[in-house]
């Protein structure tokens, strides 16, 4: 199994720029986070999703941030426009019903 | 409430030294689980071990050691004889199974192993 796979893996855009993230769960899974780690805050859930529907996205900062997760297989994280204090590293994970949680190796956002 | 404390922010050992890491958690929920996660300096979280609420013997795997007690509600993680590889920051996260299966991580500890 190829594990939780997220791309890219480093993103370096400009203020006001729309940023896409994008995850792709281990097989058979049926829950994905998306989180978001910096300095300040650690790691912060924004969404999370059951079966493809979002359960939970009170962690999500504001409106500039949407996820969608059309499918088992893929997920997306987006900001538009995006600016400075988005830049973090993002998460996404997945597990299947309290088990195993894996992470991906996380996209590196820059917003300069 | 739902919450996991790592009361320890940065903890430095020589190598070769035991280490324990502490982690104390909070949950309403009857059945959870527990988990430890690695993240070295290259940035990924690595899995490390998962508990569920109702098995509390202690775990060893290798030079890592888990001691999980309910009644203190804590989940501690020890690594004996401590190595330079070890050094990173560890997670400890709690995922109650009646809340839609989050997980709740701590603030971690950051290890640094001198050599």
């Amino acid at each position: 199994d190829a594990g939780v796979i997220q791309s890219p893996r480093h993103e370096v855009t400009e203020m006001g720029q729309e940023v896409t993230l994008r995850c792709k769960p281990i097989s058979g899974h049926n829950s994905l986070f998306w989180y978001r780690q910096t300095m300040m805050r650690g790691l912060e859930l924004l969404i999370y999703f059951n079966n493809n529907v979002p359960i939970d996205d009170s962690g999500m900062p504001e409106d500039r941030f949407s996820a969608k997760m059309p499918n088992a297989s893929f997920s997306t994280l987006k900001i538009q426009p995006s600016e400075p204090r988005d830049s973090a590293v993002y998460f996404c994970a997945s597990s299947l019903a309290g088990t195993l949680g894996f992470f991906g190796q996380g996209t590196r956002l820059t917003v300069v | 409430a739902q919450k996991v404390t790592q009361a320890q922010t940065e903890i430095s050992v020589v190598e070769k030294e035991d280490v324990t890491l502490d982690c104390v958690y909070e949950t309403r929920d009857t059945t959870y689980y527990l988990f430890w996660y690695k993240q070295p300096p290259s940035g990924e979280l690595v899995f490390l071990i998962r508990r569920n609420s109702f098995d509390e013997q202690n775990e060893i795997s290798g030079r890592y050691s888990w001691n999980f007690q309910k009644s203190t509600s804590s989940f501690n993680f020890t690594i004996t004889a401590s190595q330079v590889v070890d050094s990173a920051v560890y997670f400890c996260a709690l995922s109650p199974t009646n809340t839609g299966n989050q997980f709740y991580f701590g603030t971690g500890t950051s290890l640094t192993v001198i050599p």
